[in-house]
């Protein structure tokens, strides 16, 4: 059981380009979202979703973009990377519901130059 | 909105002594959850403990336990006979009830050493 699988785990770009952080989980789990670190600001949401087709806003999500064709896959896109998207990113899913607990990815690390 | 204050930025405690990290939150509702979650150097997160606001039982996980008081919004987690594995970031992080999808608010995470 991989669990939640997001790739990759490491990437520099130079602003103004464009990429996809993948995600990936096989635990069929409605809910998925995506958050970024940053020192001293604990975890922030950028989107989020509670199944196939379904994709809403969180807290920062200016500069991403998201989408849910399967109940798999939810990846995050980055449409004109900047210097301010320099992070770490997560990915986490669950069932919607209770007290069920987010399941992480391991991240990825992302530079923008 | 939902607010989560870690006001400890960092911790120490000495190896097999008792530590208390502090987490309060500011909400308005009545029923909601509120998790501790683990950050070591290998970055994973990794789900410490997990409390329901309806129960007034505070949880316990071997020797991490919280000190859940609902009335001052305090969610503080206790962990006992420190070892070198426990050194970590430590982020409380809270769930709400009423709202749709299991969107976590974190708190901005407390770094915790542990001395041998």
């Amino acid at each position: 059981n991989a669990g939640v699988t997001q790739t990759p785990k490491f990437q520099v770009l130079k602003t103004g380009q464009s990429m996809t952080l993948q995600c990936a989980q096989d635990m069929n789990h409605e809910y998925m979202s995506w958050y970024r670190q940053d020192p001293g600001m604990g975890l922030r949401l950028i989107h989020y979703s509670v199944g196939a087709g379904i994709t809403d806003q969180g807290e920062v999500p200016n500069g991403y973009n998201v989408s849910r064709s399967t109940t798999e896959d939810f990846p995050l896109r980055l449409l004109s990377a900047a210097p301010s998207q320099t992070s770490v990113y997560f990915c986490a899913s669950s069932y919607n519901r209770g007290n069920s607990p987010l399941h992480f990815g391991n991240g990825t690390r992302l530079t923008v130059t | 909105a939902q607010t989560v204050t870690q006001s400890q930025p960092e911790m120490s405690v000495q190896e097999a002594e008792t530590v208390t990290l502090s987490c309060t939150y500011d909400t308005s509702e009545s029923d909601y959850y509120l998790f501790w979650y683990k950050q070591p150097p290998s970055r994973q997160m990794i789900l410490v403990i997990r409390q329901e606001a309806y129960k007034q039982q505070n949880a316990t996980e071997n020797r991490f336990s919280v000190n859940f008081q609902k009335a001052a919004k305090s969610f503080s987690l206790k962990i006992s006979d420190s070892q070198l594995g426990d050194a970590a970031m430590y982020f409380c992080a809270y769930r709400s009830k009423e709202t749709s999808g299991s969107r976590l608010t974190f708190g901005e995470g407390t770094q915790l050493t542990v001395n041998p």
